[in-house]
């Protein structure tokens, strides 16, 4: 039972441009969201997170958004470098809990 | 300099042996955690723990054991019930669930069996 899914393994986007990154999640009880980024043989780096009682947050070139009705949430990247090009996580905390879930993971490619 | 600690970065170990990741942390962190990747795959929680000598299964929890005797170490022994240890184990440490703030991981330990 996959609680955190990211339906997209890859993602494709020119440099300078937005990329979009998507993750949905089951559990109503998840109030934290956290947006990872992982290189090859490197361990994940933490990018940026939100916590259920906001909507959006943002640092630099990097948002993210919260839709809790829907249950999804999406991590923005205005504008894309090539040195973006990594596999991005989204992964979520429990209210209560230090249960720290992890989606499967989006694949972005930034090309020139 | 604060952080997490995994040793070694790669591992290799005969089938039907049992192998203890070491995993340290010097960030004062109450949660660690254990996952596992394989390749083209998300992380997935074997273990975790949220205080010193307690920890909780994760979802993949079948032939591996940790323990918690002190806060800053967090070892995990991947037995020889483990049907395809072969993969990435990443460790990670977070101040805990009243921080509501980010994990960090180690550099990864690449195991392994042949």
């Amino acid at each position: 039972d996959q609680q955190v899914k990211q339906n997209s393994p890859s993602l494709s986007v020119q440099e300078g441009r937005i990329s979009i990154l998507n993750c949905d999640y089951t559990n109503s009880m998840f109030d934290y969201f956290l947006w990872y980024k992982k290189y090859p043989a490197e361990g994940p780096t933490f990018l940026i997170s939100i916590s259920s009682i906001k909507d959006k947050n943002e640092d630099g070139r990097f948002t993210v958004f919260l839709n809790k009705s829907a249950k999804h949430l999406s991590l923005h990247i205005v504008p894309s470098q090539p040195g973006d090009s990594a596999v991005y996580f989204c992964a979520s905390l429990s209210y209560n809990t230090d249960k720290l879930i992890f989606g499967t993971g989006t694949r972005l490619q930034v090309f020139p | 300099d604060g952080g997490i600690t995994q040793s070694p970065k790669y591992l290799f170990r005969k089938e039907g042996q049992n192998v203890t990741l070491s995993c340290e942390q010097n960030l004062n962190h109450d949660a660690m955690y254990w996952y596992r990747q394989d390749p083209g795959q998300g992380l997935r929680l074997i273990y975790y723990s949220q205080i010193v000598n307690d920890f909780q299964k994760g979802d993949i929890a079948e032939g591996y054991s940790v323990s918690r005797e002190k806060k800053e170490s967090f070892p995990l022994t991947v037995t020889s019930a483990q049907k395809n240890p072969t993969a990435f184990y990443h460790c990670a440490s977070s101040p805990g669930v009243l921080m509501n703030t980010e994990a960090f991981f180690g550099q990864g330990t690449r195991l392994t069996v042949v």
